[in-house]
């Protein structure tokens, strides 16, 4: 199953815009992740926000968490064709053993840059 | 520094056959973690290896197993194959099991199952 549900799903944007994308989740999380993949090939990761945080930044890329309202949003600023990509969200969470569950993704935002 | 790497790239099977799918985790990591991702879809948890011993297990059969060998690298095995394991299998590692997910993940480029 999937704990995040980004939206929108799909974005297009012109060059030099910026993008917003969302994500909400639905048990406690220790942190959220974002990641982009390009062409259904392997993930980089972006940034990671811990649950006691509330806003992270890393170059071009602002995130923000609101736990209380188990939500995050990813803002690409001044975007650029090399930014069309899917983005994701993944939540970790504790297990019930003291330790940590895999990651759990959303289903992505398809994010495109129109030059 | 080679990062994660994966074996075969692509991969044709027809239904009922077994398949296993390599992976080689970035230098300094001791823990691998295994993913589906069909089309359109996010990527879902299969399970993540430790000290060559499987520590975490997402919501997949038991059709689905693994192996974690001295040198850290992976396999992922999967009998019986169905029409619905067709799907991209991404392989991460990471370090600090059995805390490993509360750290950056670093993904392979994967590997593309096609079951006909």
């Amino acid at each position: 199953s999937q704990q995040g549900e980004e939206d929108p799903q799909a974005l297009s944007i012109q060059e030099g815009e910026n993008a917003t994308m969302n994500c909400s989740y639905k048990t406690s999380i220790n942190n959220l992740q974002w990641y982009r993949q390009n062409s259904g090939r392997g993930l980089v990761h972006l940034i990671l926000i811990r649950s006691n945080e509330r806003e992270k930044h890393s170059g071009r890329l602002r995130v923000t968490l609101d736990t209380s309202k188990k939500s995050s949003s990813l803002l690409i600023t001044a975007s650029r064709a090399a930014d069309t990509a899917s983005y994701f969200c993944a939540t970790a969470s504790p297990d019930s053993g003291g330790g940590a569950d895999g990651l759990t993704f959303g289903k992505g935002t398809h994010l495109i840059i129109q030059p | 520094d080679a990062g994660v790497t994966q074996s075969p790239t692509h991969l044709i099977k027809t239904r009922g056959q077994q398949v296993t799918l390599r992976c080689s985790p970035k230098s300094g990591h001791d823990t691998v973690s295994w993913y589906q991702q069909a089309l359109g879809q996010g990527p879902q948890f299969i399970f993540q290896y430790y000290e060559e011993e499987e520590r975490q297990r997402g919501n997949f059969p038991d059709r689905f197993s693994g192996h974690q060998f001295p040198n850290y690298s992976s396999e992922l095995n999967v009998n019986a194959l169905l029409l619905g394991d067709s799907a991209l299998y991404l392989c991460a590692s990471s370090w600090g099991s059995p805390l490993s997910s509360y750290n950056e993940q670093f993904f392979g480029p994967g590997t593309r199952l096609t079951v006909l």
